[in-house]
Protein backbone atom coordinates (compact mmCIF):
# COMPACT_ATOMS: atom_id res chain seq x y z
CA UNK A 1 0.00 0.00 0.00
CA UNK A 2 1.01 3.80 -0.33
CA UNK A 3 3.19 4.59 2.96
CA UNK A 4 5.70 7.52 4.11
CA UNK A 5 9.05 6.86 4.99
CA UNK A 6 12.18 8.10 5.40
CA UNK A 7 16.10 8.06 4.03
CA UNK A 8 17.57 8.70 7.85
CA UNK A 9 17.02 6.60 10.78
CA UNK A 10 19.06 8.60 12.83
CA UNK A 11 20.91 11.78 12.63
CA UNK A 12 23.85 13.26 15.21
CA UNK A 13 24.21 17.05 14.84
CA UNK A 14 26.39 19.62 16.95
CA UNK A 15 24.16 22.20 19.10
CA UNK A 16 24.07 25.40 17.24
CA UNK A 17 24.02 23.83 14.05
CA UNK A 18 21.14 23.13 11.35
CA UNK A 19 19.28 19.90 11.21
CA UNK A 20 17.66 18.66 7.95
CA UNK A 21 15.42 15.32 8.19
CA UNK A 22 13.92 14.47 4.93
CA UNK A 23 11.28 12.29 4.53
CA UNK A 24 9.77 10.56 0.92
CA UNK A 25 6.37 9.42 0.36
CA UNK A 26 4.85 7.52 -2.16
CA UNK A 27 1.06 8.60 -2.50
CA UNK A 28 1.23 11.52 -5.61
CA UNK A 29 -2.28 12.27 -4.49
CA UNK A 30 -1.95 13.46 -1.09
CA UNK A 31 -2.42 17.22 -0.24
CA UNK A 32 -1.73 17.60 3.39
CA UNK A 33 1.59 16.85 5.33
CA UNK A 34 2.61 17.22 8.78
CA UNK A 35 5.74 16.81 10.52
CA UNK A 36 5.64 15.79 14.67
CA UNK A 37 8.25 15.48 17.28
CA UNK A 38 7.86 13.04 19.42
CA UNK A 39 10.43 12.79 22.94
CA UNK A 40 10.60 9.35 25.03
CA UNK A 41 7.15 8.38 26.26
CA UNK A 42 5.04 10.93 24.84
CA UNK A 43 2.51 11.42 22.34
CA UNK A 44 3.36 13.12 19.06
CA UNK A 45 3.81 16.89 19.49
CA UNK A 46 2.81 19.20 16.27
CA UNK A 47 5.63 20.93 14.99
CA UNK A 48 4.98 21.97 11.27
CA UNK A 49 2.20 21.67 8.46
CA UNK A 50 2.17 22.41 4.89
CA UNK A 51 -0.69 21.32 1.81
CA UNK A 52 0.49 20.15 -1.82
CA UNK A 53 -0.18 24.10 -2.92
CA UNK A 54 3.18 25.14 -1.22
CA UNK A 55 6.58 24.60 -1.91
CA UNK A 56 7.84 25.94 1.55
CA UNK A 57 6.22 27.06 4.89
CA UNK A 58 8.40 28.27 7.90
CA UNK A 59 7.58 28.84 11.70
CA UNK A 60 9.63 29.62 14.38
CA UNK A 61 12.93 27.83 13.64
CA UNK A 62 11.42 25.16 11.45
CA UNK A 63 10.85 25.20 7.66
CA UNK A 64 9.18 22.73 6.07
CA UNK A 65 10.21 22.01 2.35
CA UNK A 66 8.16 20.54 -0.18
CA UNK A 67 9.02 18.93 -3.57
CA UNK A 68 6.32 17.35 -5.27
CA UNK A 69 8.14 16.23 -8.59
CA UNK A 70 10.26 13.93 -6.48
CA UNK A 71 7.77 13.16 -3.18
CA UNK A 72 9.88 14.45 -1.19
CA UNK A 73 9.73 16.58 2.40
CA UNK A 74 12.12 18.12 4.43
CA UNK A 75 12.24 19.40 8.21
CA UNK A 76 14.78 21.89 9.03
CA UNK A 77 15.26 22.86 12.03
CA UNK A 78 18.08 26.06 12.98
CA UNK A 79 20.13 26.41 15.08
CA UNK A 80 19.77 23.44 16.64
CA UNK A 81 19.20 23.01 20.79
CA UNK A 82 19.46 19.93 22.80
CA UNK A 83 15.75 20.14 23.39
CA UNK A 84 15.45 19.37 19.72
CA UNK A 85 16.51 16.01 20.44
CA UNK A 86 13.53 13.17 19.85
CA UNK A 87 12.33 11.40 17.50
CA UNK A 88 10.70 13.61 14.69
CA UNK A 89 7.84 12.03 12.28
CA UNK A 90 6.41 12.89 9.13
CA UNK A 91 2.84 11.81 8.51
CA UNK A 92 0.55 12.33 5.43
CA UNK A 93 -3.29 12.83 5.58
CA UNK A 94 -3.87 9.90 3.00
CA UNK A 95 -5.60 6.99 5.06
CA UNK A 96 -9.23 5.90 3.68
CA UNK A 97 -10.33 7.58 7.10
CA UNK A 98 -8.93 10.64 7.15
CA UNK A 99 -6.04 9.33 9.29
CA UNK A 100 -2.54 10.26 9.58
CA UNK A 101 -0.10 7.65 7.81
CA UNK A 102 3.22 8.27 9.31
CA UNK A 103 6.99 7.41 8.36
CA UNK A 104 9.14 5.31 9.72
CA UNK A 105 10.76 8.14 12.45
CA UNK A 106 14.06 9.78 12.11
CA UNK A 107 15.83 10.21 15.84
CA UNK A 108 17.92 13.63 16.22
CA UNK A 109 20.64 13.86 18.74
CA UNK A 110 21.85 16.64 19.04
CA UNK A 111 25.71 17.04 20.66
CA UNK A 112 26.57 20.24 23.19
CA UNK B 1 -3.14 24.06 19.67
CA UNK B 2 -6.20 22.22 20.65
CA UNK B 3 -5.70 19.99 23.55
CA UNK B 4 -6.33 15.75 23.63
CA UNK B 5 -6.19 14.07 26.84
CA UNK B 6 -5.57 10.49 27.98
CA UNK B 7 -5.83 8.43 31.25
CA UNK B 8 -4.30 6.76 32.51
CA UNK B 9 -1.16 7.68 31.43
CA UNK B 10 0.36 4.41 32.16
CA UNK B 11 -1.53 0.83 33.61
CA UNK B 12 -0.08 -2.43 34.58
CA UNK B 13 -2.29 -5.43 34.52
CA UNK B 14 -2.25 -9.21 34.93
CA UNK B 15 -2.94 -11.21 31.74
CA UNK B 16 -6.70 -12.07 31.53
CA UNK B 17 -7.97 -8.57 32.59
CA UNK B 18 -9.40 -6.12 30.69
CA UNK B 19 -7.92 -1.99 30.81
CA UNK B 20 -9.80 0.65 29.28
CA UNK B 21 -8.52 3.65 28.03
CA UNK B 22 -10.20 7.44 28.08
CA UNK B 23 -8.97 9.81 25.36
CA UNK B 24 -11.04 13.52 25.73
CA UNK B 25 -10.70 16.67 23.49
CA UNK B 26 -10.21 19.56 26.14
CA UNK B 27 -11.39 22.49 23.87
CA UNK B 28 -13.01 21.36 21.09
CA UNK B 29 -15.09 18.31 19.87
CA UNK B 30 -14.42 15.90 17.75
CA UNK B 31 -16.81 13.52 15.95
CA UNK B 32 -13.92 11.26 14.58
CA UNK B 33 -10.92 10.45 16.89
CA UNK B 34 -8.02 7.78 15.56
CA UNK B 35 -6.52 4.73 18.05
CA UNK B 36 -3.23 3.96 17.46
CA UNK B 37 -0.62 1.76 18.78
CA UNK B 38 3.19 2.05 18.86
CA UNK B 39 5.75 -0.52 19.59
CA UNK B 40 9.15 0.24 20.81
CA UNK B 41 11.04 2.32 18.22
CA UNK B 42 8.85 1.48 15.79
CA UNK B 43 6.26 3.92 14.28
CA UNK B 44 2.86 4.61 14.80
CA UNK B 45 0.49 2.09 13.43
CA UNK B 46 -3.74 2.81 13.07
CA UNK B 47 -5.26 0.51 14.85
CA UNK B 48 -9.24 1.75 14.27
CA UNK B 49 -11.30 5.02 13.86
CA UNK B 50 -13.64 6.25 16.35
CA UNK B 51 -16.92 7.47 15.15
CA UNK B 52 -19.29 9.87 17.35
CA UNK B 53 -22.56 7.40 17.29
CA UNK B 54 -21.35 4.88 15.20
CA UNK B 55 -19.35 1.83 15.26
CA UNK B 56 -15.75 2.20 14.87
CA UNK B 57 -13.50 1.19 12.01
CA UNK B 58 -11.29 -1.23 12.38
CA UNK B 59 -8.05 -1.13 10.40
CA UNK B 60 -6.94 -4.73 8.91
CA UNK B 61 -5.84 -7.40 11.68
CA UNK B 62 -7.26 -5.65 14.57
CA UNK B 63 -9.74 -7.76 16.66
CA UNK B 64 -12.51 -5.72 16.88
CA UNK B 65 -13.99 -7.72 19.58
CA UNK B 66 -10.32 -7.70 21.68
CA UNK B 67 -10.60 -3.92 21.55
CA UNK B 68 -13.02 -2.77 22.10
CA UNK B 69 -14.06 1.34 20.90
CA UNK B 70 -16.57 3.34 22.40
CA UNK B 71 -17.34 7.32 21.28
CA UNK B 72 -19.77 8.21 23.96
CA UNK B 73 -20.23 11.92 23.20
CA UNK B 74 -18.12 14.67 21.48
CA UNK B 75 -15.04 14.89 23.72
CA UNK B 76 -14.78 11.00 24.89
CA UNK B 77 -13.84 7.79 23.35
CA UNK B 78 -12.94 5.00 25.24
CA UNK B 79 -10.53 2.07 24.12
CA UNK B 80 -10.66 -1.05 26.12
CA UNK B 81 -8.42 -4.40 26.13
CA UNK B 82 -9.90 -7.00 26.67
CA UNK B 83 -8.44 -10.59 27.87
CA UNK B 84 -5.56 -8.02 27.77
CA UNK B 85 -2.42 -10.39 27.06
CA UNK B 86 1.59 -9.64 27.49
CA UNK B 87 2.23 -9.40 23.19
CA UNK B 88 -0.52 -6.29 24.10
CA UNK B 89 2.06 -4.10 26.20
CA UNK B 90 2.33 -0.89 23.89
CA UNK B 91 2.33 2.39 24.06
CA UNK B 92 -1.89 3.50 22.79
CA UNK B 93 -2.14 7.02 21.84
CA UNK B 94 -5.12 8.89 20.45
CA UNK B 95 -5.80 11.62 18.07
CA UNK B 96 -7.97 14.12 17.21
CA UNK B 97 -8.34 16.86 14.02
CA UNK B 98 -8.81 19.75 15.85
CA UNK B 99 -11.86 21.50 14.87
CA UNK B 100 -13.11 24.31 12.62
CA UNK B 101 -12.06 22.35 9.48
CA UNK B 102 -8.62 21.95 9.94
CA UNK B 103 -6.64 18.72 9.00
CA UNK B 104 -4.23 18.89 11.70
CA UNK B 105 -4.31 16.26 13.72
CA UNK B 106 -3.68 16.68 17.70
CA UNK B 107 -2.47 13.47 19.75
CA UNK B 108 -2.94 12.88 23.30
CA UNK B 109 0.37 12.48 25.74
CA UNK B 110 0.05 8.97 25.19
CA UNK B 111 -1.26 5.85 27.60
CA UNK B 112 1.50 2.44 28.46
CA UNK B 113 -0.05 -0.67 28.87
CA UNK B 114 1.69 -3.49 30.44
CA UNK B 115 0.38 -6.92 30.87
CA UNK B 116 2.09 -9.15 33.34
Amino acid sequence: GESVGLHLPTLSVQEGDNSIINCAYSNSASDYFIWYKQESGKGPQFIIDIRSNMDKRQGQRVTVLLNKTVKHLSLQIAATQPGDSAVYFCAEKGGSQGNLIFGKGTKLSVKP
Amino acid sequence: GAVVSQHPSWVICKSGTSVKIECRSLDFQATTMFWYRQFPKQSLMLMATSNEGSKATYEQGVEKDKFLINHASLTLSTLTVTSAHPEDSSFYICSAPGGGGTDTQYFGPGTRLTVL
